[in-house]
């Protein structure tokens, strides 16, 4: 089955304590990326990635790292979480063969930072 | 400056009552447009692309169209499955935005 997997799914969490939330995918897309969603604030692109060792910022990317080693795995890290990184985080990935990206997303994770 | 704005920000229909949601978007180089549905607690799921003004695209009750400043998904018919979250989307070059979305609840 054709999917994007996310974990942990639910996440509570300590001010200042690193930690990375695991991004995969199995359809071989090259396009990858992370959101964060707030309520009223929809969708906002934090890093995306075109291929491996590729990476870029989106809208809000102060606070997280991410890396792109392998073509399936796309990390999201907070070296130090802060509650306003409170949220609901979706990562998702698209082909690009097109340059139009048709983005399959994950289940998301709820991070809650104390 | 908000690249996407969507409009209403809730829908509260009648089963068979059809319906119009808005999407209005700013960016200049317009690599596609496109609208998902989200239903609570889940990623959201991909429905239509449209790459250029006058473009069209149907699915079941649902059709979407665009122009150079907006685009619209149309609700024919609905039936309270139909109720979710639906969101618009653009790409300029290699980044996405997305609009708050438009929560539309279906009474039976």
């Amino acid at each position: 089955e054709a999917q994007v997997t996310q974990n942990p799914r639910y996440l509570i969490t300590v001010t200042g304590k690193k930690l990375t939330v695991t991004c995969s995918q199995n359809m071989n897309h090259e396009y990858m990326s992370w959101y964060r969603q707030d309520p009223g604030l929809g969708l906002r692109q934090i890093y995306y990635s075109m291929n491996v060792e590729v990476t870029d910022k989106g809208d809000v990317p102060e606070g997280y790292k991410v890396s792109r080693k392998e073509k399936r795995n796309f990390p999201l890290i907070l070296e130090s979480p802060s509650p306003n990184q409170t949220s609901l985080y979706f990562c998702a990935s698209s082909f690009s063969g097109t340059g139009v990206y048709e983005q399959y997303f994950g289940p998301g994770t709820r991070l809650t930072v104390t | 400056e908000d690249q996407v704005t969507q409009s209403p920000e809730a829908l509260r229909l009648q089963e068979g009552e059809s319906s119009s949601l808005n999407c209005s978007y700013t960016v200049s180089g317009l690599r596609g447009l496109f609208w998902y549905r989200q239903d609570p607690g889940k990623g959201p799921e991909f429905l239509f692309t449209l790459y250029s003004a006058g473009e069209e695209k149907e699915k079941e009750r649902l059709k979407a169209t665009l122009t150079k400043k907006e685009s619209f998904l149309h609700i024919t018919a609905p039936k309270p499955e139909d109720s979710a979250t639906y969101l618009c989307a653009v790409q300029e070059d290699y980044k996405l935005s997305f609009g708050a979305g438009t929560t539309v609840t279906v009474r039976a």
